[in-house]
């Protein structure tokens, strides 16, 4: 079982203020990714990426920027929170299914935002 | 645009009792559909994968069924415990794509009622 980890858990902060969130997966999966998760609302994907040195925008556009300079890891950053950017962020990994049946996704705690 | 939805958005159900969860899609060209769990607070924990061409796919008390060409799949609980309350997701992939383009529905939030 993959164990992804993210920090903070929770984080209250002002608007103006530069956040990284953390995120980092122990399985060397290749794949990553971000979500955004409004309450009552569906995922939505904000960033990717393939592997090391890759990093791609997702379906929902976001003013953070993420880097993959590590397989396990993958930050994502706000230069300057806004509430807007008030949401839960969710980490994921997955890992491709013997038999090309898909992928297994596999998700971290999450870290909920609120910007005042 | 795929679009998933899934009704009700709320159920209760008193323990021991069988269940279904609906999930249902717009277009009907997925490669595989995938039910998820999520837990107050927390991430979501992957349930089941069924692939397009499969019909069904069982985990213990869980079963999910895959009709393709209706856009529908259920999720079936047997013997339903206070433990599986929680919030279940369905989420569809396309063709030659892997993850990056799920699609989720809002979910189905479950309450087992002791």
């Amino acid at each position: 079982e993959a164990d992804i980890y993210q920090t903070p858990r929770y984080l209250v902060i002002g608007t103006g203020k530069k956040i990284t969130l953390e995120c980092s997966q122990t399985m060397g999966h290749d794949k990553m990714y971000w979500y955004q998760q409004d309450p009552g609302m569906e995922l939505h994907l904000i960033h990717y990426s393939y592997g090391v040195n890759s990093t791609e925008k997702g379906d929902l556009s976001s003013e953070s920027t993420v880097s993959r300079i590590r397989t396990e890891h993958f930050p994502l950053t706000l230069e300057s929170a806004r509430p807007s950017h008030t949401s839960q962020y969710l980490c994921a990994s997955s890992v491709p299914q013997p038999g090309h049946l898909g992928e297994t996704q596999y998700f971290g705690p999450g870290t909920r935002l609120l910007v005042l | 645009k795929q679009e998933v939805t899934q009704i009700p958005a709320a159920l209760s159900v008193p323990e021991g009792e069988n269940l279904v969860l609906n999930c249902s899609f717009t277009d009907s060209a997925i490669y595989n559909l995938q039910w998820f769990r999520q837990d107050p607070g927390k991430g979501l924990t992957s349930l089941l994968l069924i692939q397009s061409s499969q019909r069904e796919q069982t985990s213990g008390r869980l079963n999910a069924s895959l009709d393709k060409s209706s856009g529908r799949s259920t999720l079936y609980i047997a013997a339903s415990q206070p433990g599986d309350s929680a919030t279940y997701l369905c989420a569809v992939s396309p063709p030659n794509f892997g993850n990056e383009k799920l699609t989720f529905g809002t979910g189905t939030r479950l309450t087992i009622i002791p």
